[in-house]
């Protein structure tokens, strides 16, 4: 299995453009999660799904951020306008009901200038 | 709320050195508790999960303990090498809910 799949890397965007951040879990998964890490408040739970529908989005920060898993084997991160405080990096994880624990990506390092 | 919290922030050792990095939490519905280690840059590799059920889990040099009843988890790493060094997590899982809280971690560094 390739793991937990995310692209881009790493993103560069200047305020106010729309940014799309890109997730594809490990197959048989029926949880996917986004978080963000920061230096100041560490990683942080920005919202989650269970077998596509979202369960617990309260950690989206704005109506900036939206988030959506159209299959069980996407999800996408979207973030309009863009704003130099959303610079962090992003990951993504997925689980089979948490059970036996979580896999995470590789991250986006997201850049807003 | 739930809550996870690491101490120290920093550890700094010499190679060779057993050492325990602590992690405490504050709800005692606990599924599971999962250690991470994220290397500067990267992303995260899970080193050990123990599910409630469970007191500890050992992978080579590491072994983690859990203990519900006074919420704390322990990562114990013997004979420290210098390609230890990183950060390391752990998260909790609340039984009814499938989010991870994770703490602020702990950095080690391991001298040679």
């Amino acid at each position: 299995d390739a793991g937990v799949i995310q692209s881009p890397r790493h993103e560069v965007t200047e305020m106010g453009q729309e940014v799309t951040l890109r997730c594809k879990p490990i197959s048989g998964h029926n949880s996917l999660f986004w978080y963000r890490q920061t230096m100041m408040r560490g990683l942080e739970l920005l919202i989650y799904f269970n077998n596509n529908v979202p369960i617990d989005d309260s950690g989206m920060p704005e109506d900036r951020f939206s988030a959506k898993m159209p299959n069980a084997s996407f999800s996408t991160l979207k973030i309009q306008p863009s704003e130099p405080r959303d610079s962090a990096v992003y990951f993504c994880a997925s689980s089979f009901r948490g059970r036996y624990g979580y896999t995470f990506g590789s991250g986006t390092r997201l850049t807003v200038v | 709320k739930q809550e996870v919290t690491q101490i120290p922030a920093a550890l700094s050792v010499p190679e060779g050195e057993n050492l325990v990095l602590n992690c405490s939490f504050t709800d005692s519905a606990i599924y599971n508790l999962q250690w991470f280690r994220q290397d500067p840059g990267k992303g995260l590799t899970s080193l050990l999960l123990i599910q409630s059920s469970q007191r500890e889990q050992t992978s080579g040099r590491l072994n983690a303990s859990l203990d519900k009843s006074s919420g704390r988890s322990t990562l114990y790493i013997a004979a420290s090498q210098p390609g230890d060094s990183a950060t390391y997590l752990c998260a909790e899982a609340q039984g009814g809910s499938e989010k991870l809280v994770f703490g602020k971690g702990t950095k080690l560094t391991v001298n040679p």
